[in-house]
């Protein structure tokens, strides 16, 4: 099972540069979600999404912009990179819930450093 | 201001022992609250969860409880083992759209660590 998969791993980045950070799952998940981890903090939102076609702002939008043209594929824009957007980065899923607690599925994260 | 407070940064524990990992929170809307488990270089998993309705849950050697009154959440882990050796994420859930997707909002995170 694959389940969330990120890619790259790692990348560092010069300040200005652009890039996308890619993140696909494989199980059908309707809900799809990016955080950024700064060192000894929690996750952030940065944005969700809870189908194609439809994408919604996080804690920490700003920097960022995202699509969602599939349902197995939301990747995450930074088109002009600051020192500050140095993180690790995380894309989540889940299902449809029914006013249940249905659990996010996390990739294992894409190490960003801006330099 | 943080809506979720996890205030001891480590916990270190003996093999076998109880391990308690506290949470506090602020907002009295949240719908469920999560528990993350982190091992270095991967994701976050699932741990175990439990409604706002609730005041217990339990899932083999692990149990959530939650007071309300007070805003506090607990994990207790026993027996602990080696392998628990991570960093846990309280993160309470607020829905949305209805009732049909909710968001996380996680707590800086405890590292627990079981020696031998």
């Amino acid at each position: 099972n694959a389940g969330v998969t990120q890619t790259p791993k790692f990348r560092i980045l010069k300040i200005g540069q652009s890039m996308t950070l890619q993140c696909t799952q494989d199980m059908n998940h309707n809900y799809m979600y990016w955080y950024r981890q700064d060192p000894g903090m929690g996750l952030k939102l940065i944005y969700y999404s809870v189908g194609a076609g439809i994408t919604d702002k996080g804690e920490v939008p700003n920097g960022y912009n995202v699509s969602r043209s599939t349902t197995e594929d939301f990747p995450l824009r930074l088109e002009l990179a600051a020192p500050s957007q140095t993180s690790v980065y995380f894309c989540a899923s889940s299902r449809l819930g029914e006013g249940s607690n249905q659990p996010q599925h996390f990739g294992d994260g894409t190490r960003l450093s801006i330099l | 201001d943080q809506q979720v407070k996890q205030n001891s940064p480590s916990l270190s524990v003996q093999e076998g022992r109880i391990s308690i990992l506290n949470c506090d929170y602020t907002n009295s809307m949240f719908d469920y609250f999560l528990w993350y488990k982190k091992y270095p270089a991967e994701g976050p998993t699932f741990l175990i969860s439990i409604s706002s309705i609730k005041d217990k849950n339990e899932d083999g050697r692990f149990t959530v409880f939650l007071n309300k009154s007070a805003k506090h959440l607990s994990l207790h882990i026993v027996p602990s083992q080696p392998g628990d050796s991570a960093v846990y994420f309280c993160a309470p859930l607020i829905m949305n759209y209805g009732g049909s997707q909710g968001n996380l909002i996680f707590g800086k995170g405890t590292k627990l660590s079981v020696k031998p």
